[in-house]
């Protein structure tokens, strides 16, 4: 299947400040990327919806601010978390494709640890 | 909100058929029934997907009812390696997953 790469697998940083995750699609486009967040014990919760060359759309609740995403190209995205806090640790996972009858395909993951 | 309803857990001796049900009684015509596993701390693997027909491919097979309101994963033959969370999902074309509870599939020797 197609591969989707995440990027760092894991980051740990000081409270207050940004971390950037990277998501690629290596082996074809996508117009539309997904972000998820996963807390421990928890399912996989959607953050936002991530269009190329256009805003990011977010689900309920999210912080638009705070979760800061950029689609510049048809194979990255990027969610950069700003002003990270503890509770904003979490498991972050992007995924791509899952257009017209076919599947989505997702990212290893990243593990962000807030100190 | 997730469509989907799963059995919390389940045990499958290794080497026998796991059998995962999934009901989804308010699906619609145009959407299609998903499952993706993930083990721990790694990101969603997709296993199948169908629409009415039973589907099979090298990993699993999916039995969706006549009526579409539920769909059974098999694992012909597990493994322990096939221990993990189970998510099956209902989507239209393109649209984003929306992952509920899942079923933890424990696979014991």
């Amino acid at each position: 299947g197609a591969v989707v790469s995440q990027h760092p697998s894991w980051v740990i940083c000081k409270s207050g400040t940004s971390v950037k995750i990277e998501c690629r699609s290596l082996d074809f486009q996508a117009t539309t990327m997904f972000w998820y967040r996963q807390f421990p014990k928890q399912s996989l919760m959607l953050m936002a919806t991530s269009n190329e060359g256009s805003k990011a759309t977010y689900e309920q609740g999210v912080e638009k601010d705070k979760f800061l995403i950029n689609h510049a190209s048809l194979t990255l995205s990027t969610l950069t978390v700003t002003s990270a806090h503890p509770e904003d640790s979490s498991f972050y996972i992007c995924s791509a494709g899952g257009g017209k009858n076919t599947e989505a395909f997702f990212g290893q993951g990243t593990r962000l640890t807030v100190v | 909100d997730a469509k989907t309803t799963q059995p919390p857990s389940m045990d499958c001796a290794e080497g026998r058929a796991a059998n995962l049900p999934c009901n989804h009684s308010t699906i619609s015509g145009n959407e299609y029934v998903y499952w993706y596993r993930q083990i721990h701390s790694q990101g969603p693997q997709y296993i199948i997907h169908g629409l009415k027909n039973n589907e099979t491919n090298e990993m699993a097979s999916l039995i969706i009812t006549e009526d579409r309101k539920s769909s059974t994963l098999i694992l012909p033959h597990a493994t322990l390696r096939d221990t993990a969370v189970y998510y099956c999902i209902v989507r239209e074309w393109g649209n984003k997953l929306v992952f509920g509870a899942g079923t933890i599939l424990r696979v014991k020797s």
